[in-house]
């Protein structure tokens, strides 16, 4: 199956930091998500996007499918964007990165 | 749509016992999923239906793990016997294809004593 490294696996952020994710994977896909999981366990979408640039307020993605990967842009950070971070690809189904841990300090 | 509606929330069992985990996939969407989350082996797909016939189980860990979608509204995952190592976050997501965006449903925090 698809292999999803994703990196740094743990990012530790002052408030109001800004910082970005990596996401690898090993073959073609048909679509690439990102997940935010809170601090309660809760699987939230960010965005769904199997290719270019999307923002959704301080929050950005680009994937650049040709070279298989993606990023993940946080700006200003918030102490509420703490949490899991995973990047998931689908072929025929979704496999997971490991995810990357992100502690924003007050 | 309330999004994909599992129950119970959190269930604490002895070993040895049957579990059953439910969940509602949002109207509209022909594929299900069930997942289980590790801190060991991270977030890995289970089984997948799509319109209500399981395509892929290859990620069920054993027999003694069955799931179900008698109809398009509603899938369950079994588990029986329970042993503490079953002990998990099990999630059930939904879509509307194969390679359309998946939504997640709450989980099931599993404790099996």
């Amino acid at each position: 199956g698809i292999q999803v490294e994703q990196s740094p696996p743990d990012l530790i952020l002052q408030e109001g930091a800004n910082s970005t994710l990596r996401c690898n994977f090993s073959d073609s896909v048909n679509n690439l998500q990102w997940f935010h999981q809170n601090p309660w366990g809760q699987l939230i979408n960010l965005f769904y996007i199997p290719s270019g640039t999307k923002q959704n307020g301080r929050l950005s993605a680009t994937t650049v499918a040709t070279e298989r990967y993606s990023l993940l842009y946080i700006s200003s950070s918030q102490t509420t964007d703490s949490g899991v971070y995973f990047c998931a690809v689908n072929d025929y189904k979704l496999s997971f990165g490991a995810g990357t841990t992100v502690t924003v300090r007050a | 749509d309330a999004g994909v509606i599992q129950s119970p929330r959190h269930e604490v069992t002895e070993m040895g016992q049957e579990v059953t985990l439910r969940c509602k996939p949002i109207s509209g969407h022909d594929y299900l999923f069930w997942y289980r989350q590790t801190m060991m082996r991270g977030l890995e797909l289970l089984i997948y239906f799509n319109n209500n016939v399981p395509i892929d189980d290859s990620g069920m860990p054993e027999d003694r793990f069955s799931a179900k979608m008698p109809n398009a509204s509603f899938s369950t995952l079994k588990i029986q016997p329970s042993e503490p190592r079953d002990s998990a976050v099990y999630f059930c997501a939904s879509s509307f294809s194969s390679a359309g965006e998946a939504f997640f449903g709450q989980g099931t925090r599993l404790t099996v004593v």
